[in-house]
């Protein structure tokens, strides 16, 4: 069974940093492409960001570009999500998941349970 | 548009069919895929690629593609779908993800 579990959220003042942790059980990062989905408070889901299994290939949405940075470890299956000079409109659920687990090259699959971040003064 | 457009809000019958549906231009590229988020839970996968359910999602849900469109079809819908429901897919690039602004189903 899969298993994605999120931390490292917390409260932050604006043009401050956080780093999110995704751990991952019952698969490795080392073959599957990782994203980070986010979801502002009452609002819709957000593509962040995507990493392919080897770290040859990241995208990222424009609002997040310069800003966030997303990683592995692939030796300790984990997600990052290195997020700096934050903004108060960065403040959501960020959720970390696979991509293409469920079927090759297919879409995000598995979720974590989500980590809040809240950038506020 | 270089979006997804959902509807806001759509409700159905206990027991009746409803259609939810996701316009975007990307669409006549790239297949949608569906989520379904009760509240406070995270998303869920519900139906991917052509005609693709993954494994412990009921069969009553269906999705179709046509143009720049892309339907989520619930047959015989039950209190428990009730939820948010989120298409997703490919932006022009390709290599970018994109959601749309999801449709809340009430189940009346």
């Amino acid at each position: 069974e899969v298993q994605l579990v999120e931390s490292g959220g917390g409260l932050v003042q604006p043009g401050g940093s956080l780093r999110l942790s995704c751990a991952a059980s019952g698969l490795s990062f080392s073959y599957y492409w990782m994203s980070w989905v986010r979801q502002a408070p009452g609002k819709g889901l957000e593509w962040v960001a995507n990493m392919k299994q080897d770290g040859s290939e990241k995208n990222y949405v424009d609002s997040v570009k310069g800003r966030f940075t997303i990683s592995t470890d692939n030796a300790k299956n984990l997600l990052y999500l290195q997020m700096n000079s934050l903004r108060v409109e960065d403040t959501a659920v960020y959720y970390c998941a696979t991509e293409g687990v469920i079927a090759p090259a297919g879409p995000i699959d598995f979720w974590g349970q989500g980590t809040l971040v809240s950038v506020s003064s | 548009s270089s979006g997804l457009t959902q509807d806001p809000a759509v409700s159905v019958a206990l027991g009746q069919t409803v259609r939810i549906t996701c316009q975007g231009d990307t669409l006549r590229m790239y297949y949608a895929s569906w989520y379904q988020q009760r509240p406070g839970q995270a998303p869920i996968l519900i139906f991917y690629g052509k005609d693709s359910r993954p494994s412990g999602i009921p069969d009553r849900f269906s999705s179709s593609a046509s143009g720049n469109t892309a339907s989520l079809t619930i047959t015989g819908a039950q209190a428990e779908d009730e939820a948010d429901y989120y298409c997703n897919s490919r932006d022009i690039s390709g290599y970018h993800l994109m959601f749309g602004g999801g449709t809340k189903l009430t189940v009346v």
